[in-house]
């Protein structure tokens, strides 16, 4: 299975600063087949970004995902702050589906 | 706006079979496909199994033929029964729904709910 490494753990940020999140793929990724996911806690995860860098219903364009094959980013422009809580990225493009570890935008 | 809420059981039994629902509104699920995933402590979500908006199946073979998933058009609602269950199972579950356009990716999630097995 194709295993997803995001990258970094953690990053404690301002409110209007920039951040790029890294997700790494062990194989390449069919069709950049790759979504993002928000998710802050006790509340429902988010689709943010599909097929790498499609935006999904509602997701402002302060939002914004590139990459292909291994290696794919999800980069928030200004951070709001609805923007602080944990990113998944997750692949779709062989079986089995499979997420990566997250990473955690915390305020600074 | 479509929303989904998980409910069930927090505490099962192991050996014992774990049910929850997932409750859609804000649309029909007719026309879609639904999904289970989960979250163990400390570890990744893991995708558990859905019903397709033809009536069929698909599950994670970790989880071999535990896992039954179905909908209830009346009360728009979908289920997870994983039977046997063991400590291993202990996770927050999350119900969500399917893109199925040639790809496999969740549109919307529910807040997901905490299942403990333990005696």
């Amino acid at each position: 299975e194709i295993v997803l490494t995001q990258s970094p753990g953690t990053l404690s940020l301002s409110p209007g600063e920039r951040v790029t999140l890294s997700c790494r793929a062990s194989q390449n990724i069919i069709n950049s087949f790759l979504a993002w996911y928000r998710h802050k806690p006790g509340q429902a995860p988010r689709l943010l970004i599909y097929a790498a860098s499609t935006r999904a219903t509602g997701i402002p364009d302060r939002i914004s995902g590139s990459g292909s094959g291994t290696d794919f980013t999800l980069t928030i422009s200004r951070l709001e702050p609805e923007d602080f809580a944990v990113y998944y990225c997750q692949q779709y493009g062989s079986s089995p589906l499979t997420f990566g570890g997250g990473t955690k935008v915390e305020i600074k | 706006q479509v929303h989904l809420q998980e409910s069930g059981p927090g505490l099962v039994k192991p050996s014992e079979t774990l049910s929850l629902t997932c409750s859609v509104s804000g649309g029909s699920i007719r026309s879609y496909s639904w999904s289970w995933l989960r979250q163990p402590p400390g570890k990744r979500l893991e995708y558990v199994g859905d019903v397709y908006n033809n009536g069929k199946n698909s599950h994670n073979p970790s989880l071999e033929s535990r896992v039954t998933i179905l909908t209830d058009t009346t009360k728009n609602q979908f289920s997870l029964k994983l039977t046997s269950v063991t400590a291993a199972d202990t996770a927050v579950y999350y119900c969500a729904r399917l893109v199925l356009s040639g790809t496999f990716y969740f549109d919307y999630w529910g807040p997901g709910t905490l299942v403990t097995v333990s005696s």
